[in-house]
């Protein structure tokens, strides 16, 4: 079974621009969250979703947004991309909502100069 | 709200010495704990997770927990460790009965030497 994928896998930016970043969870998987790494903050969580609809998010300003797909694929968007924002976003799926194990992507690394 | 402190940034050992990466985490209401790996340029992979039951926990490549509900930890152990351990390693929790959002700890560099 082919695990989550994400693509880009890298991204280079400009401040200002904005920028889509896909997710394709495994097969079966309903639930997708996402994630920010960065060195400074470590692994903060940006939103959840499950069945098209977001059942949760994390503490981080509108520019963030994302939707979710009836295929589960889901879609992070940044737009007006500030400096802060280079960081490593990490997409993970699960059956369902749940104390399920969530299998982690291996991240799309977005650069903004 | 929950929060996950990993009490040590990077922990260096020898290879074949035991290891215990120290978690605690500070919640109002009772969460479900886990442990992941993170290997360099890679995803996440989960190590073991403390639902409910037994204290004691077993993972993959030999790693363990013990849950300890009065000191609110959560440490993660092996007793002998390989170079192919070395990778950084995250504590995170997530609230029972709410969000399955995960909050982790600022993770844990452990470097194996030769």
């Amino acid at each position: 079974k082919a695990g989550v994928t994400q693509t880009p896998r890298y991204l280079i930016k400009t401040r200002g621009q904005q920028v889509t970043l896909s997710c394709s969870p495994i097969s079966g998987h309903r639930s997708v969250s996402w994630y920010q790494q960065t060195p400074g903050q470590g692994l903060q969580f940006l939103f959840e979703y499950f069945s098209e609809t977001q059942r949760n998010k994390g503490n981080f300003p509108g520019r963030f947004s994302g939707r979710q797909f009836s295929n589960s694929r889901s879609e992070m968007n940044v737009s007006t991309l500030e400096l802060g924002d280079s960081a490593l976003y990490l997409c993970a799926s699960s059956l369902d909502p749940g104390p399920n194990e969530q299998f982690f992507g291996p991240g799309t690394r977005l650069t903004v100069l | 709200a929950q929060s996950v402190t990993q009490l040590d940034s990077q922990v260096p050992v020898f290879e074949e010495a035991p290891v215990e990466l120290r978690c605690n985490y500070s919640s109002s209401v009772s969460v479900y704990l886990f442990w992941y790996v993170q290997y360099p340029n890679q995803g996440l992979q989960l190590l073991l997770k403390y639902l409910s039951g037994s204290t004691l926990v077993k993972g993959i490549n030999g790693f363990e927990a013990e849950f300890n509900k009065s000191q609110t930890s959560f440490h993660l152990r092996k007793p002998s460790v390989h170079i192919s351990d070395t990778a950084e390693y995250f504590c995170a929790a997530s609230l029972q009965g709410g969000s399955e959002k995960l909050v982790f700890g600022k993770g844990t560099k452990l470097t194996v030497n030769p």
